[in-house]
């Protein structure tokens, strides 16, 4: 596609819920990233895919967070039980390469109630 | 750790005026990326200006452009001839070059205001 796609835009979900959000990266982007930007503060880290694998999910909060990225190229992330504390814009970037420029989505605002 | 702090949360300047947003960042590596985002209500992050820490020359795109300060960690953003459309949230970010991930460390951000 022409740029990252993420949906859905917006969901509202009630605590204990289970959430899913997906991500379309840039067609022939092996790299993608899960960023989570919470009120007033930048976005930190979740989880960085090479290809189908997660080489690096050190930023994933608890078990409670899962993503995965079956054939290479979209990406879900899920997030059971949900709580308050994870209401929170999730924005996921692609970028060519492993040292390419990343490309950002418009992101998935969760707020839970 | 490494870390970066914007200690500037809001700021605000004058159509047509030049205005300077504020970065610092720690780090005990010597090579890595810098970069300045801009976050419009969209919420998409949408990069500005990227700086190399092993060239020593400032980096400048149009109407944007840094001031570098490898010693002092320091990492700042000028913008020229403001224009209304430059209101946004700015966040400056950390990468390092190297090892197993690519991942950005973001500050807080600094919201800027463009008057009319």
């Amino acid at each position: 596609g022409a740029g990252v796609s993420q949906t859905p835009s917006n969901k509202v979900t009630e605590k204990g819920k289970y959430v899913e959000l997906r991500c379309d990266p840039i067609s022939g982007h092996t790299a993608l990233y899960w960023y989570r930007q919470s009120l007033g503060q930048g976005p930190e880290f979740l989880i960085y895919f090479q290809g189908t694998g997660a080489a690096d999910d050190s930023g994933l909060p608890n078990d409670r967070f899962f993503a995965v990225r079956p054939e290479g190229s979209v990406s879900t992330l899920k997030i059971q039980r949900t709580e308050r504390g994870d209401s929170a814009v999730y924005l996921c970037a692609s970028s060519r390469s492993f040292t390419g420029e990343l490309f950002f989505g418009e992101g998935s605002r969760l707020t839970v109630l | 750790a490494q870390t970066v702090t914007q200690s500037q949360p809001e700021m605000s300047v004058q159509e047509a005026e030049t205005v300077t947003l504020s970065c610092t960042y720690d780090t005990s590596e010597s090579d890595y990326y810098l970069f300045w985002y801009k976050q419009p209500p969209s919420r998409q992050m949408i990069l500005v200006i990227r700086q190399e820490a092993y060239k020593q020359q400032n980096a400048t795109e149009n109407r944007f452009s840094v001031n570098f300060q490898k010693a002092a960690k320091s990492f700042s953003l000028k913008i020229s001839d403001s224009q209304l459309g430059d209101a946004a949230m700015y966040f400056c970010a950390y990468r390092p070059i190297g090892g197993a991930t690519n991942k950005l460390i973001f500050g807080t951000g600094t919201l800027l205001a463009v008057q009319p």
